[in-house]
């Protein structure tokens, strides 16, 4: 099946520095999306992306849909507290797939 | 409504009762989804429908899990004779429709302990 390797699994950084994790796939995705969980609650959509080679910005937050449509990278730009949490990327072909996702600690 | 609501947000049951879990999708989302969160660990797809039909009910873990949407609108996740190991998040979400550009919005989902 469609398996995401997501990379990696888990960070500890100082606040405001950049951060870059990234999920890798055998298989092609027509579109890659990258999520955030905070405790407690569900999943929250950060980027959307639909086009091989997309670069997109969301305030300090950049993804990338990777040219061989099989990759996408996020980074998180001076970090701060509140970016604390799971990050979850996700391709579509179809149905969805997840990755295990990459825990993210922020120290002050 | 304004976000997908799921309930209870939490659920603590003995070993061998059945439970149900809710799902309200945001309003006019024609598609659903169940997935499962263990502890620390992603997500794992369950089941999809596309207003009242499931046509992928691939990720079920046995045949004690069953679901069911009516009216295009609430679904509910049921459970029979629960074991331990089914202990963690249940989330559900919406799309618009299960098209390949249909952003699926997430409930804070019900967390499940079982005694």
């Amino acid at each position: 099946g469609q398996q995401l390797n997501q990379s990696p699994q888990s960070m500890f950084i100082q606040e405001g520095e950049d951060v870059s994790m990234n999920c890798t796939s055998s298989s092609i995705f027509n579109t890659w999306l990258w999520y955030k969980q905070d405790p407690g609650e569900g999943p929250v959509l950060l980027i959307a992306l639909y086009k091989a080679g997309e670069l997109t910005s969301n305030g300090r937050l950049t993804a990338q849909f990777g040219i061989t449509r099989k990759d996408s990278f996020l980074n998180i730009s001076a970090s701060i507290p509140s970016d604390v949490g799971i990050y979850f990327c996700a391709g579509q072909l179809g149905d969805m797939r997840f990755g295990a996702g990459t825990r993210l600690t922020v120290k002050p | 409504g304004a976000g997908v609501s799921q309930s209870p947000s939490n659920k603590v049951t003995e070993k061998g009762k059945d439970v149900e879990l809710r799902c309200d999708p945001i309003s006019g989302h024609t598609a659903l989804y169940w997935y499962r969160q263990s502890l620390g660990q992603g997500l794992e797809f369950l089941i999809y429908f596309q207003g009242n039909s499931a046509p992928d009910k691939s990720g079920l873990p046995s045949d004690r899990f069953s679901a069911e949407r009516t009216g295009g609108s609430v679904s509910t996740l049921t459970i029979q004779r629960t074991q331990q190991e089914d202990s963690a998040v249940y989330l559900c979400a919406s799309s618009q429709d299960s098209s390949a550009k249909n952003i699926q919005y997430f409930g804070a989902g019900t967390r499940l302990s079982v005694l």
